[in-house]
């Protein structure tokens, strides 16, 4: 079983506030790892698929970093808008298993 | 282009019965996954197809099946319905599969067992 932890769980921040979360995975047979955002009463939707360690990735105001080595991804959201306010989920891709593990994903609130 | 699209949106069941939940993907998409999402829990995968064919399968009881269409189409069973059965179940499909890129969701299908 592939053990995928991401964190904090939720988080509540003021608009205009920048926050980060932390995905953390097992680095052995690293593929790709990727990340969603999931708005309540709408689908999932992807973020980034990322694949390099040292990999950045950035769409608006929203980035991402992976480090494959040490196991773990930072997600990034510069300046919070109420709008953004959903569950983030990661999922890495390894090898071994051939499918993608979602983490439980933290919940992010944006105040106005 | 029209998303992915699962039937029914919602539904009711009672113990012991069974439900099919049909999943249609992105025109051109070849692969279809399923995942269950109770409260508490991560997306937890069931089962992915191909082709046509069952790719990789979850940790979850032979209740639970699946099949795939030669339109990519896919449909997914549960037979003898438990209360722990309760939960969204979504579908995404991808071009080639899960493990080449973005899957793209559908909305999900809510369970309710009584």
């Amino acid at each position: 079983i592939l053990n995928v932890e991401q964190s904090p769980q939720s988080l509540h921040v003021q608009e205009g506030d920048s926050t980060n979360f932390t995905c953390s995975f097992p680095s052995s047979n690293f593929y790709a790892l990727h990340w969603y955002r999931w708005e309540t009463a709408k689908s999932p939707e992807a973020l980034f698929v990322m694949t390099l360690n040292g990999d950045e990735k950035k769409k608006g105001r929203i980035s991402a970093t992976l480090n494959t080595k040490e196991g773990y991804s930072y997600l990034y959201i510069k300046g919070s808008q109420p709008e953004d306010s959903a569950t983030y989920l990661c999922a890495p891709l390894n090898t071994g298993f051939q499918k993608l593990v979602f983490g439980t994903g933290t919940r992010l609130l944006v105040s106005p | 282009k029209a998303g992915v699209t699962q039937t029914p949106r919602y539904l009711i069941k009672t113990r012991g019965q069974q439900v099919t939940l049909s999943c249609s993907p992105i025109s051109g998409h070849r692969s279809v996954s399923w995942y269950q999402q109770t409260p508490g829990q991560g997306l937890q995968f069931l089962f992915e197809y191909f082709s046509e064919t069952q790719r990789n399968k979850g940790n979850f009881p032979g209740r639970f099946s699946g099949r795939q269409f030669s339109n990519s189409r896919s449909e997914m069973n549960v037979s003898t319905l438990e209360l722990g059965d309760s939960a969204l179940y979504l579908c995404a499909s991808s071009p080639r599969g899960s493990n080449t890129g973005e899957l793209f969701f559908g909305e999900g299908s809510r369970l309710t067992v009584l």
